[in-house]
């Protein structure tokens, strides 16, 4: 299946600060990717959709100014996490899909844990 | 999008067949079922989809009752590494579009 892949792995800052998560389809072009966060022992909560080229669209409850979600080309999209607090400690899930595949692929997750 | 319905666990012996209930009664003429699944600390994997008819690949067996409201995946011969939360969803029959997950089905497969 397709590969994406996600960078940091894992991620550890300081209140305050503010944290960039990459997402990267490494074989195929990804015309939306999705935004997830899941809380321990909870289900994925879907955050944002991000179509390339164009804004992200946020789910209810999101707040789009604190979580911007930038998609520039086909095969790379970002979270950035702005003034990052402790609540917003999450593990943090990205996923691809085209018009040529059936399926989303998800990448592996980056752990946020915020000080 | 529909919801689904599904056990919120269950058990299974190594080598022998899984058989994990979905319940979407509510279920759109365009809306396919897909199912994934996430073993801990990962990024889901998807398993299968399917729309009406069974489907089958090297993962697992759909299987979707005629009425279309309710389906089965079904691992054949369930190893200790399909320990995982197994997630059906239905979405919109353009897959590019947004999956919205439940609670899924914790599945322990044990010796």
């Amino acid at each position: 299946g397709a590969v994406v892949s996600q960078h940091p792995s894992r991620v550890i800052c300081k209140s305050g600060t503010s944290v960039k998560i990459e997402c990267r389809s490494l074989d195929f072009q990804a015309t939306t990717m999705f935004w997830y966060r899941q809380f321990p022992k909870q289900s994925l909560m879907l955050m944002a959709t991000s179509n390339e080229g164009s804004k992200a669209t946020y789910e209810q409850g999101v707040e789009k100014d604190k979580f911007l979600i930038n998609h520039a080309s086909l095969t790379l999209s970002t979270l950035t996490v702005t003034s990052a607090h402790p609540e917003d400690s999450s593990f943090y899930i990205c996923s691809a899909s085209s018009k040529s595949i059936y399926e989303q692929y998800f990448g592996p997750g980056t752990r946020l844990t915020v000080t | 999008d529909a919801k689904t319905t599904q056990p919120p666990s269950m058990d299974c012996a190594e080598g022998r067949a899984a058989n994990l209930p979905c319940n979407h009664s509510t279920i759109s003429g365009n809306e396919y079922v897909y199912w994934y699944r996430q073993i801990h600390s990962q990024g889901p994997q998807y398993i299968i989809h399917g729309l009406k008819n069974n489907e089958t690949n090297e993962m697992a067996s759909l299987i979707i009752t005629e009425d279309r409201k309710s389906s089965t995946l079904i691992l054949p011969h369930a190893t200790l590494r399909d320990t995982a939360v197994y997630y059906c969803i239905v979405s919109a029959t353009d897959s590019w579009g947004k999956l919205q997950f439940g609670a899924g089905t914790q599945v322990v497969v044990t010796p």
